[in-house]
């Protein structure tokens, strides 16, 4: 139990467009889910909370208009990284927090965003 | 296919008491290895990170091993306190791959 799906697992795509990651709770619900942003060789940054049904919390520095985060379902948060430049390259791990245990270490799989 | 065992699972100690928490992992080709620490409904935060070439690190009352060859690290955590209750995940780095994590040993230090 308590699976995360991340969806793509890679994705390459051109400067200036955007890119959106879904991070989907497979078998509990998740009023929360956080993303995380994992640089080459490097620890994890947690970017936002992502809350059902209201604004994710952003952490300092990461810019809110650049990383979209919607959290439409209690099963479902998507983050679209908008006119992607080829620093947004990087690996972007979400998690989720089953709302029946308030157990949050349950991760998806990866993503890894390739901008060229 | 890079895997990350915790034990003991869960942990229960009283206030003082000093304490290990294990990690293995199955790949020995690592770059580095970390130590998260997570609160109820929050996200992760960093505690220590080990490169593949040191055998341990320290923190404050939180020392971390690593014995790479053995494919095992421990976190000791001293004189623990009640503000220490949480989960804490340990996650291994193999250079370009998305970081492996462990499900994660829940620490509760009674007052």
């Amino acid at each position: 139990g308590a699976v995360v799906s991340q969806h793509p697992s890679r994705v390459i795509c051109k400067s200036g467009t955007s890119v959106k990651i879904e991070c989907r709770s497979l078998d509990f619900q998740a009023t929360t889910m956080f993303w995380y942003r994992q640089f080459p060789k490097k620890s994890l940054m947690l970017m936002a909370t992502s809350n059902e049904g209201s604004k994710a919390t952003y952490e300092q520095g990461v810019e809110k208009d650049k990383f979209l985060i919607n959290h439409a379902s209690l099963t479902l948060s998507t983050l679209t990284v908008t006119s992607a430049h080829p620093e947004d390259s990087s690996f972007y791990i979400c998690s989720a927090r089953d709302d029946r245990t308030g157990a949050s270490a349950f991760f998806g799989q990866g993503t890894r965003l390739t901008v060229v | 296919k890079q895997e990350v065992t915790q034990i003991p699972a869960a942990l229960s100690v009283p206030e003082g008491e000093n304490l290990v928490l294990n990690c293995s992992f199955t790949d020995s080709a690592i770059y580095n290895l970390q130590w998260f620490r997570q609160d109820p409904g929050k996200g992760l935060t960093s505690l220590l990170l080990i490169q593949s070439s040191q055998r341990e690190q320290t923190s404050g009352r939180l020392n971390a091993s690593l014995d790479k060859s053995s494919g095992r690290s421990t976190l000791y955590i001293a004189a623990s306190q009640p503000g220490d209750s949480a989960t804490y995940l340990c996650a291994v780095n193999s250079g370009n791959t998305p970081l492996v994590f462990g499900k994660g040993t829940r620490l509760s230090v009674i007052a």
